[in-house]
């Protein structure tokens, strides 16, 4: 089945100690999208790629940065770790054409703890 | 600006009562998406449905339902013979045409008693 796959899906890491997620994909969606979810909160939108564009949003932290190498991968850095940052990190794929609003299709999550 | 307003933010109903989940949107765009989405204890948003401004046909698909009413900006989701296996956080998204980023109500948590 085609799918988005996140690893780990739980990730212990100290504060301060940089740490990466990954995301790959067999969908070939051309887009992908990282977000974070706090509890009982809402998910909220990190950055995403259009293909080799990175966008970022206006409201993320220096400290989060992506990597797209390829199509099917994609990559979550986030430098310095604080206890602010411990939350679920959803990535997700579309199709890309902007004018045709395909919908979102989301991996299982990262659950971040930050010691 | 765009905002999504899931004003209910718990429901419980017991197993095979119909349940309403309400969604209301804002946007100045005439052109938009709109969408649902399911979260289970597990983690996983699961697609539901997407609909676009310019379908006001309402869906139905097994025990699943959405009314969209343009007029109310409303695209409310109904779940008919509600089972245990419902009982998840369910997310209403909205989509500007031209933009990739979804704007995510605030989630209503069902839970469905057996």
């Amino acid at each position: 089945d085609a799918m988005v796959i996140q690893n780990p899906r739980y990730q212990v890491t100290q504060f301060g100690k940089p740490v990466t997620l990954s995301c790959s994909q067999t969908l070939n969606h051309n887009v992908m999208y990282w977000y974070q979810q706090k509890s009982s909160q809402a998910p909220k939108l990190l950055f995403h790629y259009y293909d080799k564009d990175f966008n970022n949003e206006a409201d993320t932290p220096d400290n989060f940065q992506s990597r797209r190498p390829n199509t099917s991968f994609c990559f979550l850095d986030i430098r310095s770790p604080g206890l602010g940052d411990a939350a679920m990190y959803l990535c997700a794929t579309s199709r890309g054409f902007r004018d045709r609003g395909y919908e979102q299709y989301f991996g299982p999550g990262t659950r971040l703890t930050v010691t | 600006a765009q905002k999504v307003t899931q004003a209910q933010t718990e429901i419980s109903v017991v197993e095979k009562e119909d349940v309403t989940l309400d969604c209301v949107y804002e946007t100045r765009d005439t052109t938009y998406y709109l969408f649902w989405y399911k979260q289970p204890p597990s983690g996983e948003l699961v697609f539901l449905i997407r609909r676009n401004s310019f379908d006001e046909q309402n869906e139905i698909s097994g025990r699943y339902s959405w009314n969209f009413q343009k007029s109310t900006s409303s695209f409310n989701f109904t779940i008919t013979a509600s089972q245990v296996v419902d009982s998840a956080v369910y997310f209403c998204a909205l989509r500007r045409t031209g933009a990739n980023n979804l704007f995510f109500g605030t989630g209503t948590r069902l839970t469905v008693i057996p």
